[in-house]
């Protein structure tokens, strides 16, 4: 059981380079999430998906784009690369979205260089 | 809309010192309170959780109690020691509609223990 696993770990971009981001878990939750982590701001909430073929907004969308493949994966792309998105990305799972008192689950991050 | 506030760091203990670090929140109901922690290179990881008021949530010798009346979550431990040294995440999940489907976090607290 590998819980949340994301691909790549490390990854540097030129500004206006396109990527996407891998997300895949396997405890069978219906709900997925990316976040972006920057110093002094905590975690903020790009993209989610309530369940599979589902995704909405979250508080900074802007410059990102998701799929929700299917119940396992989760994936967020960067059309077009900035200097504003170097950060740190998580993606995570919850075993559904209407059950506040659980929680989510973390993968290990992608740290994302854009020059 | 929903926050957290927690304390600003960075805080430095010695071993077997007590640690306090402050949460409080803003929310509408009756949210789920979280601590995450997250140690040097890694995801976060749930550390301890809150479904009700005074419930206390507890793990690994920390511990933290649900306090409506102050809208606090205060996590505590007695004795510290060096391989707590982490970033700890207050969060939130609310249960009113709208609300319930995301985690808010604080900014995050970086603690370092000394030996």
């Amino acid at each position: 059981n590998a819980g949340v696993t994301q691909t790549p770990k490390f990854q540097v971009l030129k500004t206006g380079q396109s990527m996407t981001l891998q997300c895949a878990q396997d405890m069978n939750h219906n709900s997925m999430y990316w976040y972006r982590q920057d110093p002094g701001m905590g975690l903020r909430l790009i993209y989610y998906s309530a369940s599979e073929g589902t995704t909405d907004k979250g508080e900074v969308p802007n410059g990102y784009n998701v799929s929700r493949l299917n119940k396992r994966e989760f994936s967020l792309r960067l059309e077009s690369a900035a200097p504003s998105q170097t950060s740190v990305y998580f993606c995570a799972s919850r075993v559904g979205i209407g059950e506040a008192y659980n929680e989510q689950f973390f993968g290990p991050g992608t740290r994302l260089t854009v020059l | 809309g929903d926050s957290v506030t927690q304390m600003e760091g960075p805080v430095t203990l010695s071993e077997e010192a007590f640690l306090t670090i402050n949460c409080t929140y803003t929310a509408t109901g009756y949210p789920s309170l979280f601590w995450y922690v997250q140690y040097p290179g890694e995801g976060l990881q749930l550390l301890l959780k809150a479904t009700k008021a005074d419930d206390k949530g507890s793990n690994k010798g920390f511990e933290a109690t649900y306090r409506k009346e102050t809208t606090s979550f205060h996590l505590e431990k007695g004795s510290v020691q060096v391989s707590d040294s982490a970033v700890y995440f207050c969060a939130l999940s609310g249960n009113s509609g709208g609300s319930n489907y995301k985690l808010t976090f604080g900014k995050g607290t970086l603690l370092t223990v000394n030996p």
